[in-house]
């Protein structure tokens, strides 16, 4: 089945600098790419996605890329805030697979003041 | 703004009891899921419904199971608890466009403890 690795458990960076979160997955049939924000002690909410279709998308401060050919997707977020500090979570589905979404591991964020 | 609640928040309970926990959603969504976070952290799909049917079942110990009584409700009853239970179980829902990927939207959490 997929599986899909996040490669850094942890991320340190400065208020106002760029943080880059990165994920592999193994089953070439992926084509939907959400990532996933959670808080400390809250629960997971949607922050961004991306379709095979395309290879980038952006929404604010937040970019996804996407390397169908390495099977690889990131995270991009620029002019980091204190309230970016969170566990983000990326995750895979396949067609057909009734969003059944395989998730990495989390990455926890700290954006220090 | 919460639109997937579940109930209870908190559960401790001693190996060998049964739990339920439930899930409501007010959404209007199709599909509603059930997954497991574990101490860890790591997240792991449980099962998931659309319309009151079961559309996927993990590798799941068969003391658990999910029962749906329409669209807007998913409850999991776990029978007969093992430590291994003790985790976060977290509720969401999505629209369904014929299979098509969409936005899972979370509750809050139930957080299983189990002596």
């Amino acid at each position: 089945g997929e599986k899909v690795e996040q490669h850094e458990s942890t991320l340190s960076v400065r208020e106002g600098d760029s943080a880059v979160i990165n994920c592999t997955y193994t089953d070439t049939a992926s084509s939907y790419f959400p990532w996933y924000k959670q808080e400390a002690g809250k629960s997971l909410h949607f922050v961004i996605d991306i379709r095979s279709n395309v290879d980038r998308k952006q929404s604010q401060r937040l970019t996804v890329l996407l390397d169908k050919k390495a099977k690889r997707f990131s995270l991009h977020i620029t002019a980091t805030q204190p309230e970016d500090s969170a566990i983000y979570f990326c995750a895979a589905s396949t067609p057909g697979s009734f969003n059944k979404l395989t998730f990495g591991a989390g990455t926890r964020l700290a954006v220090c003041p | 703004e919460t639109a997937v609640f579940q109930t209870p928040n908190y559960h401790v309970t001693q190996v060998g009891n049964e739990v339920s926990f439930n899930c409501k959603q007010t959404l209007g969504h199709d599909t509603m899921y059930w997954y497991k976070q574990d101490s860890k952290k790591l997240l792991k799909i449980m099962f998931s419904y659309n319309n009151k049917q079961l559309i996927v079942n993990e590798t799941v110990p068969r003391r658990f199971s999910p029962q749906s009584s329409d669209k807007a409700h998913l409850n999991l009853r776990i029978k007969s608890v093992e430590p291994e239970d003790s985790a976060v179980y977290l509720c969401a829902s999505s629209f369904d466009w014929g299979g098509f990927a969409e936005t899972l939207y979370f509750g809050s959490g139930t957080r299983l403890t189990v002596l």
